[in-house]
């Protein structure tokens, strides 16, 4: 069966320092893989999307960057975080298949102090 | 105009009770369907997929989808406290990024 991993879990950063988080799913190949971010009381936000090693699209212009250095392997960075950059960060998966549904890792709370 | 537009609640309805949560999109080219439940500080959990007109059924939940009038919507059946959540709308097309675009949810209060 697939599984989605995330990590870290929860995360407090100062502003100005990097960040690192990232994703690994297991029992699938060649996934779509997204990240969302979810401010407090609010929906989701897709930030990134990657549809195969290397290639990321980016959603929306920001401090983020994503990478995709294997074919399950994601991860999100920046090189210097705001204070805006807290939120509840989603990393998630979807087959290339028609009519599937996308599956969410754990999630990381980022807050930046 | 929100791509994906939800009631934000709290719906509040008494345990055994149906609840009913809408959802509407404006992106007539979407094709998949999707309601996922969150709990508070946790990710979401897909609770159903609907991919064609009508109604889907799953135990106590049945997904409705109109695609005429951009609507989707979620009844859950003999309510429990269990199911008190934030219950988020998404929608995607099946080309291209293929990414879901969510509603800001709709928190749903079930009281003993």
């Amino acid at each position: 069966s697939q599984t989605i991993h995330q990590w870290p879990a929860t995360l407090v950063q100062p502003v100005g320092s990097p960040l690192s988080l990232e994703c690994t799913v297991e029992g699938t190949s060649n996934p779509n893989l997204y990240w969302y971010r979810q401010a407090a009381g609010r929906g989701l936000q897709l930030l990134f999307y990657s549809v195969g090693i290397g290639q990321i699209s980016s959603e929306v212009p920001q401090n983020l960057s994503a990478s995709r250095p294997q074919d399950r392997q994601f991860i999100l960075s920046s090189k210097k975080l705001l204070l805006s950059d807290s939120g509840f960060y989603l990393c998630a998966w979807r087959t290339r298949q028609l009519n599937t549904e996308a599956f969410f890792g754990q999630g990381t709370r980022l807050t930046v102090v | 105009q929100k791509e994906v537009e939800q009631n934000s609640g709290p719906l509040s309805v008494p345990e055994g009770a149906i609840a009913s949560l809408n959802c509407t999109y404006s992106d007539r080219g979407s094709q998949s369907f999707f309601w996922y439940r969150q709990y508070s500080g946790k990710s979401p959990e897909l609770i159903m997929s609907i991919y064609s007109n009508g109604d889907k059924e799953d135990g106590r939940f049945t997904a409705q989808l109109n695609k005429a009038s951009q609507y989707v919507s979620l009844l859950i059946r003999d309510s429990q406290p269990s199911d008190s959540a934030t219950y988020l709308c998404a929608v995607s097309r099946d080309t291209g990024r293929r990414a879901l675009t969510f509603g800001s949810g709709t928190r749903l209060q079930v009281q003993p």
